[in-house]
């Protein structure tokens, strides 16, 4: 059973609706990845964190996608604005620094209808 | 364009048999490759990570990875149908900003028994 625990398991929202989502890395990991996987099992990396700080984020996070891992509370990623194509699953990551290997969450599976 | 690329799209193996799986970036910031098995509606886990030149095996699995080609491929032998799963490819990029982990559209292994 995975030690990332993602929040909630699907989540089911409209166009234009706010939607977020939860991620609390296995204990001990400071780095958090978020991904996106569509329909076509395509990996998009999102944002990555070490402790509170952003490390990388894709142009497309700037602009609806937010997302924070404040120190003692879950990591969230949101989406300001839904749209159709922000339907996919949603995965966490979690990982030791300087060390490569993911331990991912469930995932949180997004409908925007 | 997808700097990690990934071949068959799909594979199916009869029970038993062995299967053969390719990967290759097109970036040749790649210090790591890693491999990832996903079941249907489960999140990824880690099977093998290579970085040196050479193979690696554990149990029924070997990884293979040729670094001045930037080709890795996992072989499964003696097939078993609890093996079909999704099998993604990662790739460890660095660059300015640290290191990324770039996955690819992934293999879909299917055992028949």
């Amino acid at each position: 059973n995975s030690k990332v625990i993602q929040t909630p398991r699907y989540l089911v929202k409209g166009q234009g609706q706010k939607a977020k989502m939860r991620c609390i890395p296995e204990k001990g990991h400071p780095v958090v990845f978020w991904y996106q996987q569509n329909k076509n099992n395509e990996f998009k990396f999102l944002i990555n964190f070490q402790n509170q700080e952003v490390l990388q984020q894709i142009d497309m996070t700037e602009k609806r996608f937010s997302a924070e891992c404040p120190s003692n509370s879950p990591c969230s990623l949101e989406i300001q604005s839904s749209e159709a194509g922000d339907s996919a699953l949603y995965l966490c990551a979690s990982s030791l620094p300087s060390q490569n290997t993911l331990y991912f969450g469930a995932g949180t599976r997004l409908s925007v209808l | 364009q997808q700097k990690v690329q990934q071949s068959p799209e799909s594979l199916i193996v009869p029970e038993g048999g062995m299967a053969s799986l390719n990967c290759t970036s097109s970036d040749r910031n790649v210090d790591y490759f890693w491999w990832y098995r996903q079941h249907s509606g489960k999140s990824p886990k880690m099977l093998m990570s290579i970085f040196s030149n050479g193979e690696k095996e554990e149990g029924r699995f070997t990884v293979h990875l040729n670094k001045a080609s930037l080709h890795t491929s996992l072989h499964i032998r003696d097939s078993q149908p609890s093996d079909s799963a999704l099998y993604l490819c990662a790739a460890s990029i660095y660059g300015s900003s640290g290191n990324k982990l770039i996955f690819g559209i992934g293999t879909l292994l299917s055992v028949k028994p």
